[in-house]
C-alpha cells in the first residue's frame, strides 16, 4: 500500500533559523512521483516541487531545498534562513502508477504546520 | 495564482440544504479533481474527472455528486448538508490523466453548515 508520513505535526522556529520538514513514503512501485505543497494561512494550496523516482538529484530553489533519498524513502524539505512568510502548513504527496482499479492515486501526508516567529 | 478558479469562496448554509461549488480548471487542463479538507481529516480525495468522464472516486458521500461539463468546468453538488460537511473544498486540475501530473489547486471554497 502507498503511504506518506509527515511525523512532525507542528514546528516552531525563530526567524532566520534553518528548518527541515520530513516526509517518509511507502510504495512498492518503481515509478512514482513526489510533491510538496504549501498552504499559507489564507488557505490556498501552492505547488512547490515535483520529483520522479528516477531522479535523486537534490534541488535548490532560493531558500528552499529538497533532499530525495530512495534508500530511506524520504523526500525532505529544508528552508534556509526562514522568514515569517514561510509560516504555513506543508504537505508532501505521492503518486504512483495505475492501480488495479484503473486509477492513479495521489496520497497526501497529514501536513506539517510551520510557525516562524519574528 | 494557480489558474484554477473556484466559486464561491465562502458559503454559509443551513443543515439539510443543497449547495453547488463551481470550478474552472487551468487553461488547457483536461483533468479536474475535488478534495475536501476538514480540521480532523486532512485532505480527502473525493472524485476526479478527465475530459468529461469520471476517472476515479475517493471517499465521496452518496449525498455528494459532481460532473465535468463539455467546456471542462466542473461542479460539486452537496445535498442534505450536515454540520460535519463544513470544510474547505478544493478543486484542482492537471493537464492529463495519469501519474506524475502536477495537480494545481484553486483557492478553495469555505463551506460552513450551521
Amino acid at each position: 500500500a502507498q503511504k506518506v508520513t509527515q511525523a512532525q505535526t507542528e514546528i516552531s522556529v525563530v526567524e532566520k533559523e534553518d528548518v527541515t520538514l520530513d516526509c517518509v513514503y511507502e510504495t512498492r512501485d518503481t515509478t512514482y512521483y513526489l510533491f510538496w505543497y504549501k498552504q499559507p494561512p489564507s488557505g490556498e494550496l501552492v505547488f512547490l516541487i515535483r520529483r520522479n523516482s528516477f531522479d535523486e538529484q537534490n534541488e535548490i530553489s532560493g531558500r528552499y531545498s529538497w533532499n530525495f533519498q530512495k534508500s530511506t524513502s524520504s523526500f525532505n524539505f529544508t528552508i534556509t534562513a526562514s522568514q515569517v512568510v514561510d509560516s504555513a502548513v506543508y504537505f508532501c504527496a505521492l503518486s504512483g502508477p495505475l492501480t488495479t482499479s484503473g486509477t492513479y492515486k495521489y496520497i497526501f501526508g497529514t501536513g506539517t504546520r510551520l510557525k516562524v516567529l519574528a | 495564482d494557480s489558474g484554477v478558479t473556484q466559486t464561491p469562496k465562502h458559503l454559509i448554509t443551513a443543515t439539510g440544504q443543497r449547495v453547488t461549488l463551481r470550478c474552472s480548471p487551468r487553461s488547457g487542463d483536461l483533468s479536474v479533481y475535488w478534495y475536501q479538507q476538514s480540521l480532523d481529516q486532512g485532505l480527502q480525495f473525493l472524485i476526479q474527472y478527465y475530459n468529461g468522464e469520471e476517472r476515479a472516486k475517493g471517499n465521496i458521500l452518496e449525498r455528494f455528486s459532481a460532473q465535468q461539463f463539455p467546456d471542462l468546468h466542473s461542479e460539486l453538488n452537496l445535498s442534505s448538508l450536515e454540520l460535519g460537511d463544513s470544510a474547505l473544498y478544493f478543486c484542482a486540475s492537471s493537464v492529463a490523466w495519469g501519474t506524475g501530473n502536477t495537480i494545481y489547486f484553486g483557492e478553495g471554497s469555505w463551506l460552513t453548515v450551521v
